[in-house]
């Protein structure tokens, strides 16, 4: 299983709504990501798992809640979103350790529109 | 100085012809470096990596790799229509945290 699986696919939020994104991984990666990607720019990291522990936080506001229940899963909780938040979220995962070559791979992504 | 540069584009070239993409980077110390293909709505898909100075190939895909000058390079041979897409290129540094910095893209038109 070579795959990234994220679901909702989609997504439409109020401002005042709390909802989550899952992103699930059977490749046996030990890292794990969020980037956050708008329209005609490249994606933007947001969080990275090693381990199952929370590595880098690139000054994500708190907004933004991630969580990495096993080693196979991650969830981003959204809570009081504002429209500029709308993007696509990717989650992707890699291999970890001396290997220099471990590319990302990414999930299809979810599309969110917060209105 | 932005840590990983490319040329935004549009870069147009005609069906069979050779697209040259290139990528520059401000680490001396990245180790290895990918090239990414988006199409429009889509995700990111890895379509190379390079790690060792060199040419590597891989089908109609070769990447080039120069770290003297920090300068990573796709050619692609005989394009067709269907690798218009965004390809962005991206550097793993020398942090060691997997963190991988992508370049801002660089659209390829294949025309017909």
């Amino acid at each position: 299983d070579t795959e990234v699986t994220q679901t909702p696919k989609h997504l439409v939020m109020g401002m005042t709504n709390k909802k989550s994104l899952k992103c699930e991984q059977h490749m046996g990666h030990r890292a794990m990501y969020w980037y956050k990607q708008k329209a005609k720019k490249p994606p933007e990291l947001m969080f990275v798992y090693s381990y199952e522990k929370l590595s880098i936080n690139e000054s994500v506001p708190s907004r933004f809640s991630p969580e990495c229940p096993n080693s196979s899963l991650l969830n981003l909780h959204l809570h009081a979103l504002q429209p500029e938040d709308s993007a696509l979220y990717l989650c992707a995962s890699s291999g970890t350790g001396t290997s220099i070559n471990y590319g990302y791979t990414f999930g299809s992504g979810t599309r969110l529109t917060v209105v | 100085q932005k840590e990983v540069e490319q040329n935004s584009g549009p870069l147009s070239v005609p069906e069979g012809a050779i697209a040259s993409l290139n990528c520059t980077y401000s680490d001396r110390g990245s180790q290895s470096f990918f090239w990414y293909r988006q199409y429009s709505g889509k995700s990111p898909e890895l379509i190379m990596f390079i790690y060792s100075n060199g040419d590597k190939e891989d089908g109609r895909f070769t990447a080039q790799l120069n770290k003297a000058s920090q300068y990573v390079s796709l050619l692609i041979r005989d394009s067709q229509p269907s690798d218009s897409a965004t390809y962005l290129c991206a550097v793993r540094g020398s942090s060691n945290t997997g963190k991988l910095i992508f370049g801002q893209g660089t659209t390829l038109q294949v025309k017909p």
